[in-house]
């Protein structure tokens, strides 16, 4: 069974960091780009960032790009996002996904950043 | 980028069609086949309903059902039922190689 899980969020101050983190299981986690996605309170699904499976190619949207770093350890079959410099309009619930040709679309349950002083 | 986009609001009677646009450029829809869509219910993860602009997954109904035209993609949801009442989002891959979700659409079952 896949599963991806979500840990890492929280409250944070405007200008702050936090890294997030989703372990994965039930596939071969090196062999696919994986993807974050947030989703503000009552708000639409935005795309954030891509990283392909061995690490070498990263893609970001340009609301995050400089601030936010995604990477991947897949030894631990981990993925990760790290923020910094947050600021309000970031506060959301972040999703980690895999996306692949095919219908084989997986997410996780989210983790909610809170970004308020 | 801004979001693909669709009609804030929809609503069907239940037995009744409804469909969905969304509206992208030659850029992002109009360009490649990898246009997916989900549903949402509240509180819960996004679920695949749609990918590669008209193809299901295992286990969705065939109540679903999509296709594009040029710039703009759609999803038809047939013989609506109580449990469609949700929020339905588009996805294309785009020229920069990001990924471009619609704004969303929320479907009332009056």
């Amino acid at each position: 069974e896949v599963q991806l899980v979500e840990s890492g969020g929280g409250l944070v101050q405007p200008g702050g960091s936090l890294r997030l983190s989703c372990v994965v299981s039930g596939f071969t986690f090196s062999t696919y780009w994986m993807h974050w996605v947030r989703q503000a309170p009552g708000k639409g699904l935005v795309w954030v960032s891509r990283i392909h499976g061995d690490g070498s190619s990263t893609i970001y949207a340009d609301s995050v790009k400089g601030r936010f770093t995604i990477s991947r350890d897949n030894a631990k079959n981990t993925l990760y996002l790290q923020m910094n410099s947050l600021r309000a309009e970031d506060m959301a619930v972040y999703y980690c996904a895999r996306f692949s040709d095919g219908g084989g679309d997986f997410w996780g349950q989210g983790t909610l950043v809170t970004v308020s002083s | 980028q801004s979001a693909l986009t669709q009609p804030a609001s929809v609503s069907g009677s239940p037995g009744q069609s409804i469909t969905i646009s969304c509206t992208g450029t030659s850029s992002d829809v109009g360009a490649y086949k990898y246009v997916s869509w989900y549903q949402q219910h509240p509180g819960k993860a996004p679920k695949l309903i749609i990918y590669e602009v008209s193809n299901r997954p295992s286990g969705v109904s065939n109540r679903f059902s999509g296709s594009k035209s040029g710039n703009t993609a759609s999803l038809t949801i047939s013989g609506l039922q109580a449990e469609d009442e949700a929020d339905y989002y588009c996805k294309s891959h785009t020229s920069s190689d990001t990924l471009l979700f619609g704004g969303g659409t929320k479907l009332t079952v009056l």
